[in-house]
């Protein structure tokens, strides 16, 4: 079983205010590392499929970079809005995912 | 976005009694799996399945779980025998290759009393 950690576990931001979080996964065996984005009731959605150590990638607000080497990826929300209001899950893939626990954002109006 | 349906989206079932989750993949992709989320803990692994067969299947995915794809299109998770422990959201995702993005259904909240 993969140890894939986030944190922190949960986070309140004002909006406007930009946060970041982080994910931690195994540095060996490198595949891929997902991020999705989870609202309750709904499927969870894809936010990014980062490859390559020093991956940026971006969609919109979001933003998320990838450190390969030392094990470790951050996701970037800057100006945030209530509607990013989510839980965001790290996975590791090694052709199945292994998932961290998540990070809750909270964003206040 | 590719759509995954998942069906129902909540089962309430007595210990010890069968029950199949659906999931209904649509488009062309080749990778399916099985998920499940306890309440309280982290998404977990339980199979793939590729080209009709199991392709990988984790520790959790003991001989009381099934799956199938009978009609190339529903993608099924079968439980036999319904432990109390068995409780928690099912979700099916789907992958056009093993190592891709994976679609993820709305879930199946299985509640077993």
């Amino acid at each position: 079983i993969l140890n894939v950690e986030q944190s922190p576990q949960s986070l309140h931001v004002q909006e406007g205010d930009s946060t970041n979080f982080t994910c931690s996964f195994p540095s060996s065996n490198f595949y891929a590392l997902h991020w999705y984005r989870w609202e309750t009731a709904k499927s969870p959605e894809a936010l990014f499929v980062m490859t390559l150590n020093g991956d940026e990638k971006k969609k919109g607000r979001i933003s998320a970079t990838l450190n390969t080497k030392e094990g470790y990826s951050y996701l970037y929300i800057k100006g945030s809005q209530p509607e990013d209001s989510a839980t965001y899950l790290c996975a590791f893939n090694d052709y199945k995912l292994s998932f961290g626990a998540g990070t809750t954002v909270t964003v206040r109006a | 976005e590719p759509e995954v349906t998942q069906t129902p989206s909540h089962q309430v079932t007595q210990m010890g009694q069968e029950v199949i989750l659906r999931c209904v993949p649509i488009s062309n992709h080749l990778y399916f799996y099985w998920y499940r989320q306890i309440l309280g803990q982290k998404v977990e692994f339980l199979v793939s399945f590729y080209n009709n067969e199991i392709s990988e299947k984790s520790e959790i995915f003991d001989d009381q779980f099934s799956v199938e794809r009978p009609d190339g299109s529903n993608f099924t998770l079968k439980i036999r025998s319904t432990k109390l422990e068995d409780s928690a959201m099912y979700f099916c995702a789907k992958a056009l290759a093993g190592n891709n993005e994976q679609f993820f259904g709305p879930g199946t909240r299985l509640t077993v009393l």
